[in-house]
This record gives structure tokens, C-alpha cells and sequence, in this order.
């Protein structure tokens, strides 16, 4: 089956800087990624996902880009505020049911 | 708009006792549905999930079943609980029409604490 693996496990930076979170996953017909936040105690929210036949999509300040050789996908969030903080986490599908293998997520900790 | 019913949102169980966590969504019609749990420290884990009534899926065998009696309602059970069943389920749901894999709406949780 499909697995997922996430980087890192905690990431902390200084409000206004840039966080990447990288992911890797093993089957190659996977070809949906999204990303979750997940705020503590709270459910987790999609914020950006990604198909295999694009190679990079932005929102605002959130990116997500795709590399289907490598088979690994990386979130990245520029001029991070406090409110950033949260657990990201990747997933992958390849099942037209949206079944998602999730990475075990990062704590990103923006300071003011 | 669609909504995701879930309780409760917290259960302290004894071991061996019976579980039943229940999970309904408003406002969409033939969702696929999903139990997730998720445990300290680790990643969101896929349970069950369905893709129509009657029609259940397992990923990891388990002390725990799943059963979707109606098209908007998917129940999480267990005949005798462990302690390694505690962790914070998750329900969620996402259209099962159009495009294959979209996003999965996640309900609010029920933390369950085995002791």
C-alpha cells in the first residue's frame, strides 16, 4: 500500500520568514495531494491540494509543488504569521474514493 | 450547504465495554464516508470507509466495525474496547461523483479515552 513520510516533525521560524514542509510517498499512481492544517483540538481543514498532471499551484501565501519522478511534494508558506501555527499534513490518493494515507504531520510554531 | 455531524466529542470507556460513535452529514446526497483515527503523535489513520449504503471498506484490521445503515449516516463499533482503541476519531466525507479524489470534509472528532 501507499506511505507517506513527512519533514520535518517540528519546524519553528520567526514571524515573517518562510516554512517548507517536504513529503515523499511510495506509489507511483498516486495522483491526488492535499494538504491539512489542523489547529489543536480542532478538526483538520484542507488548505491547498495538488493533481498529478500539475506541477506547482499557489494560493496567496501557500504553495504546493509536485515532483512525480521524485515522487515528493513539499508545502510552502512565505511571510508566516502567528496564526500559521498549526499541524500540517500531507496525504496521498490514488483510489477515485478520496482514501487519503496522511504523513504523521508537522508542528510548524511561528513567533512573533 | 453540507455539514458533519458528529458525537460525541468526548468518551471515557471502561475495557471491554461497547462503542458506538455515530456520524451523519447534511445537505449532500451518495458521499463517500470515512473513519479516520488519529493517535498521539501520529499521522490521520484510514479505518473504514464507504461508498454507498451497506457497502464497507477495511484498511487495518481492528477491534473495531463499521456499518452505513442509511446514505448520510456511517456508525463506528466495537463489541469490547482495548486500551489501544483510545485516540481522537475522526468521520469525514467527500463527493462521490465527478472528479475521482477530492477533498475530505472532517467532522469535529470524539476524543475516546480506554480505561
Amino acid at each position: 500500500g501507499e506511505n507517506v513520510e513527512q519533514h520535518p516533525s517540528t519546524l519553528s521560524v520567526q514571524e515573517g520568514d518562510s516554512a517548507v514542509i517536504k513529503c515523499t510517498y511510495s506509489d507511483s499512481a498516486s495522483n491526488y495531494f492535499p494538504w491539512y492544517k489542523q489547529e489543536l483540538g480542532k478538526r483538520p481543514q484542507l488548505i491547498i491540494d495538488i493533481r498529478s498532471n500539475v506541477g506547482e499551484k499557489k494560493d496567496q501565501r501557500i504553495a504546493v509543488t509536485l515532483n512525480k519522478t521524485a515522487k515528493h511534494f513539499s508545502l510552502h508558506i512565505t511571510e508566516t504569521q502567528p496564526e500559521d501555527s498549526a499541524v500540517y499534513f500531507c496525504a496521498a490518493s490514488r483510489s477515485r474514493y478520496s482514501t487519503l494515507t496522511f504523513g504523521k504531520g508537522t508542528m510548524l510554531l511561528v513567533s512573533p | 450547504s453540507q455539514t458533519i455531524h458528529q458525537w460525541p466529542a468526548t468518551l471515557v470507556q471502561p475495557v471491554g465495554s461497547p462503542l458506538s460513535l455515530e456520524c451523519t452529514v447534511e445537505g449532500t446526497s451518495n458521499p463517500n464516508l470515512y473513519w479516520y483515527r488519529q493517535a498521539a503523535g501520529r499521522g490521520l489513520q484510514l479505518l473504514f470507509y464507504s461508498v454507498g449504503i451497506g457497502q464497507i471498506s477495511s484498511e487495518v484490521p481492528q477491534n473495531l466495525s463499521a456499518s452505513r445503515p442509511q446514505d448520510r449516516q456511517f456508525i463506528l463499533s466495537s463489541k469490547k474496547l482495548l486500551l489501544s482503541d483510545s485516540g481522537f476519531y475522526l468521520c469525514a466525507w467527500s463527493v462521490r461523483l465527478g472528479l475521482p479524489n477530492t477533498e475530505a470534509f472532517f467532522g469535529q472528532g470524539t476524543r475516546l479515552t480506554v480505561v
